[in-house]
């Protein structure tokens, strides 16, 4: 069964920092693009950052960009979010999901069930 | 970077009947949009892709359709377990975006 398992969420206060863990299973990871999204209570999805499947190419949302990294460990099919600076406004539930591509097109075709990131004082 | 606008944020309808969701890019991005439900407290999950592909596994009552900056995703004969929110998602650029979602209510 394709899964995806996020970990490592929880409180932090502002200026704080926390790292997401996404460990895939079910698939060759290393074949496969990964992204992160994430989702504020009673809002919209938004796209946070993503990372090919040649580790050297990834992409952040303004929103994140400076802050945030993506990176990922083929060894260990595991895929990171190193969440640095965070601001109220980075209170979410994030999403990892796997990227597939076809036809030179991508989409995210299988999603984790996401782990809370709550940044107050 | 590209925006994607859907339209409308809500809507309310009934079993058996057909709704349309429409998703509008701010450029053309030729067929790169996807579609997913996400019911309450649950992850997404993909529908569509490529503008018109059904995932595997999806009821072939959802279709899509649309190319360039205009695209559509319909639910015919709509089911009590349609009742979700509905996002677009454009794949042209580096910066993936989403719509604001819509939300069904049947």
């Amino acid at each position: 069964e394709v899964q995806l398992v996020e970990s490592g969420g929880g409180l932090v206060q502002p200026g704080g920092s926390l790292r997401l863990s996404c460990a895939a299973s079910g698939f060759t990871f290393s074949t496969y693009a990964m992204t992160w999204v994430r989702q504020a209570s009673g809002k919209g999805l938004e796209w946070v950052s993503g990372i090919s499947v040649t580790v050297g190419s990834t992409s952040y949302a303004e929103s994140v960009k400076g802050r945030f990294t993506i990176s990922r460990d083929n060894s260990k099919d595991t895929v990171y979010l190193q969440m640095n600076s965070l601001r109220v406004e980075d209170t979410a539930v994030y999403y990892c999901a796997k990227v597939t591509r076809w036809n030179g097109r991508d989409y995210m075709d299988v999603w984790g069930t996401g782990t809370t990131v709550t940044v107050s004082s | 970077d590209v925006q994607v606008t859907q339209s409308p944020s809500s809507l309310s309808a009934s079993v058996g009947d057909r709704v349309t969701i429409t998703c509008r890019a701010s450029k053309k991005i030729a067929n790169y949009l996807n579609w997913y439900q996400q019911r309450p407290g649950k992850a997404p999950d993909l529908l569509i892709y490529v503008a018109s592909t059904l995932q595997s596994g999806v009821p072939s009552r959802f279709s899509g359709s649309g190319s360039g900056t205009n695209f559509s995703l319909t639910i015919s004969n709509l089911q009590p377990e349609d009742s979700a929110t509905y996002y677009c998602q454009q794949s042209y650029s580096d910066l993936r975006t989403f719509g604001q979602g819509t939300r069904v209510e049947i």
